[in-house]
């Protein structure tokens, strides 16, 4: 199956602060999505992006599909943004899922 | 639409007991997912179906697990007996087609003591 390696694998902030984050895959995909997972336990869904680049609020996400990579950017973060946030692709219809990045949000 | 509904939310169930988790996809979607999420292994796939029909079961565990989709609207995923090695947060997830954006229920929480 496609392997995925997310980084850093954990990540503490001050409120404000700017991060990025890594997702490297093996092989060539036709879904890339990444999820928040909130304390709660709950997956939201924050981009589906295979390819390209996409902005929504304070979160923007590319993917350079041919050097196979995502990208995960948060700006001006906030101690809401804590939690897990997976990557994961697929080039059927598994998906196959990082072990996430760990990001805490300090006040 | 409500997304994607999991019940219970949480089960607690002693050893050798039988259990049901239970999932509704979001309507109009024919493509339904059980995960299952560990400390140990994080989420990982155990059954994939298509238009109610089971296409990739190979996720599954053992014997013991079993699931099914009688209808477009529900699936079930039965553990029977439970053992504690089987405690873990359990996802379903649906999507429109193939390669498609996917979307994740809350999730059941069993403890198997």
């Amino acid at each position: 199956g496609i392997q995925v390696e997310q980084s850093p694998p954990d990540l503490i902030l001050q409120e404000g602060a700017n991060s990025t984050l890594r997702c490297n895959f093996s092989d060539s995909v036709n879904n890339l999505q990444w999820f928040h997972q909130n304390p709660w336990g709950q997956l939201i869904n924050l981009f589906y992006i295979p390819s390209g680049t996409k902005q929504n609020g304070r979160l923007s996400a590319t993917t350079v599909a041919t050097e196979r990579y995502s990208l995960l950017y948060i700006s001006s973060s906030q101690t809401t943004d804590s939690g897990v946030y997976f990557c994961a692709v697929g080039d059927d219809y598994k998906l196959s899922f990082g072990a996430g990045t760990t990001v805490t949000v300090r006040a | 639409d409500a997304g994607v509904i999991q019940s219970p939310r949480h089960e607690v169930t002693e050893m050798g007991q039988e259990v049901t988790l239970r999932c509704k996809p979001i309507s109009g979607h024919n493509s339904l997912f059980w995960y299952r999420q560990t400390m140990m292994r994080g989420l990982e796939l155990l059954i994939y179906f298509n238009n109610n029909v089971p296409i990739d079961d190979s996720g599954m565990p053992e014997d013991r697990f079993s699931a099914k989709m009688p209808n477009a609207s529900f699936s079930t995923l039965k553990i029977q007996p439970s053992e504690p090695r089987d405690s873990a947060v359990y996802f379903c997830a649906s999507s429109g087609n193939v390669n498609t954006e996917a979307f994740f229920g809350q999730g059941t929480r069993l403890t198997v003591v």
